[in-house]
């Protein structure tokens, strides 16, 4: 089954502990994503990746590293995260084709206290 | 710069009324798409409709219809005959394209929340 899979589903932290989400396609997509979502104000883009090695930075990258040595794989890093950080969390990936259409996993629901 | 205004941020109807969810976007571009996604309770983004900018065509899905109007910017939503598991954020989102690097970035609106009730 094609899918956009994220782990972990939920995660409650505290501030300045390391972590990293994880986003995995079985698509064979050049194009990953992630994007968090707070209320009022939609899905806001944190970075993007076009394909292996190839990153950058969203909307919102302040606080976020990413990474991108496999096609399949996108993992999001919170190298110190701080309360503000507390959101949902989307990855999503599509094909390098314009206006194709982006998948999107279930999302993580992050908490830092 | 994209923007994408979803004026709306809750509509409740009863059950079997039809409810239009609206959704204005700014562009320079000439080339963009445009999507609707919902986002039930359980959390995840589902894909509703793609619209290209060089089609106006509107487009009728079982109950939901879209209506794109490039002279208004707008890509309104309907749901005819509403149901309880309509009930969801439903998100309008705005796609442009680089030549260059093909880079595609959704800029989402900030959404509307639906409530069917019996």
């Amino acid at each position: 089954e094609a899918q956009v899979t994220q782990n972990p589903r939920y995660l409650i932290t505290v501030t300045g502990k390391k972590l990293t989400v994880t986003c995995s396609q079985n698509m064979n997509h050049e194009y990953m994503s992630w994007y968090r979502q707070d209320p009022g104000l939609g899905l806001r883009q944190i970075y993007y990746s076009m394909n292996v090695e190839v990153t950058d930075k969203g909307d919102v990258p302040e606080g976020y590293k990413v990474s991108r040595k496999e096609k399949r794989n996108f993992p999001l890093i919170l190298e110190s995260p701080s309360p503000n950080q507390t959101s949902l969390y989307f990855c999503a990936s599509s094909p390098r084709i314009r206006g194709n259409i982006q998948y999107f996993g279930a999302g993580t629901r992050l908490s830092v206290l | 710069a994209q923007k994408v205004t979803q004026a709306q941020t809750e509509i409740s109807v009863v059950e079997k009324e039809d409810v239009t969810l609206d959704c204005v976007y700014e562009t320079r571009d000439t080339t963009y798409y445009l999507f609707w996604y919902k986002q039930p309770p359980s959390g995840e983004l589902v894909f509703l409709i793609r619209r290209n900018s060089f089609d106006e065509q509107n487009e009728i899905s079982g109950r939901y219809s879209w209506n794109f109007q490039k002279s208004t910017s707008s890509f309104n939503f309907t749901i005819t005959a509403s149901q309880v598991v309509d009930s969801a954020v439903y998100f309008c989102a705005l796609s442009e394209a680089s030549e260059n690097t093909g880079f595609q970035k959704l800029v989402f609106g900030t959404g509307t929340r639906l409530l069917v009730s019996p």
